[in-house]
């Protein structure tokens, strides 16, 4: 069935390492991707989002890549700070119309 | 920067009850969402709106479930007969358009005893 997942439940980082976060789908007609950061007590936050016909997208600190061979993407995180310490979800679309199927979220710890 | 915004922070009712749950979406928002989240777990769908008419539902969405606009700023989530098993996380989401991203209010915890 369709499903978005996410490889890690739990991430252990050093403050001032680089990050990097994956996750799996598997509807082929998922077009549209986002990452969102969650913390504790509070609703999803959006940070970065990327569309099939690109590979790369780069933010502030984050990069996404997306590679639709193995519809596989990540997230990374360049000099995780421990504000960044929260769950990450990924989150597709499909047909960029609707819905989020959100996976289950990895918790980012960040570590002095 | 406009935020969507949620009413109450925390509900709780007792099972068989009605609640409404309230929702201010950005204001130049066209599409309107609703999720759920129970505790530890994943952020999963209920309803998309739009033109004043639902226009997806997933199937946790039964007839217990509601949605209405009843003006130009309020999105309300209604469940006419809470079961235990409603007691999560709800939160409520907004765009501007299809393929856009959706940015989701801080949401309302609701706890059915």
């Amino acid at each position: 069935g369709e499903s978005v997942g996410l490889h890690l439940p739990t991430l252990s980082v050093q403050e001032g390492d680089n990050s990097i976060i994956n996750c799996a789908y598997s509807n082929s007609a998922s077009d549209y991707f986002i990452w969102y950061k969650q913390e504790s007590g509070k609703g999803p936050q959006f940070i970065i989002d990327i569309r099939s016909n690109m590979d790369k997208r780069q933010g502030q600190r984050v990069t996404v890549l997306l590679n639709k061979t193995v519809k596989h993407l990540s997230l990374q995180i360049a000099a995780t700070q421990p504000g960044d310490s929260a769950v990450y979800f990924c989150a597709a679309q499909r047909n960029s119309w609707g819905k989020l199927q959100f996976g289950a979220g990895t918790q980012v710890v960040v570590t002095p | 920067e406009p935020e969507v915004t949620q009413t109450p922070s925390h509900q709780v009712t007792q099972m068989g009850q009605e609640v409404i749950l309230r929702c201010v979406p950005i204001s130049n928002h066209l599409y309107f969402y609703w999720y759920r989240q129970i505790l530890g777990q994943k952020v999963e769908f209920l309803v998309s709106f739009y033109n004043n008419e639902i226009s997806e539902k997933s199937e946790i969405f039964d007839d217990q479930f509601s949605v209405e606009r009843p003006d130009g700023s309020n999105f309300t989530l209604k469940i006419r007969s809470t079961k235990l098993e409603d007691s999560a996380m709800y939160f409520c989401a907004s765009s501007v358009g299809q393929g856009f991203e959706q940015y989701f209010g801080p949401g309302t915890r609701l706890t059915v005893t």
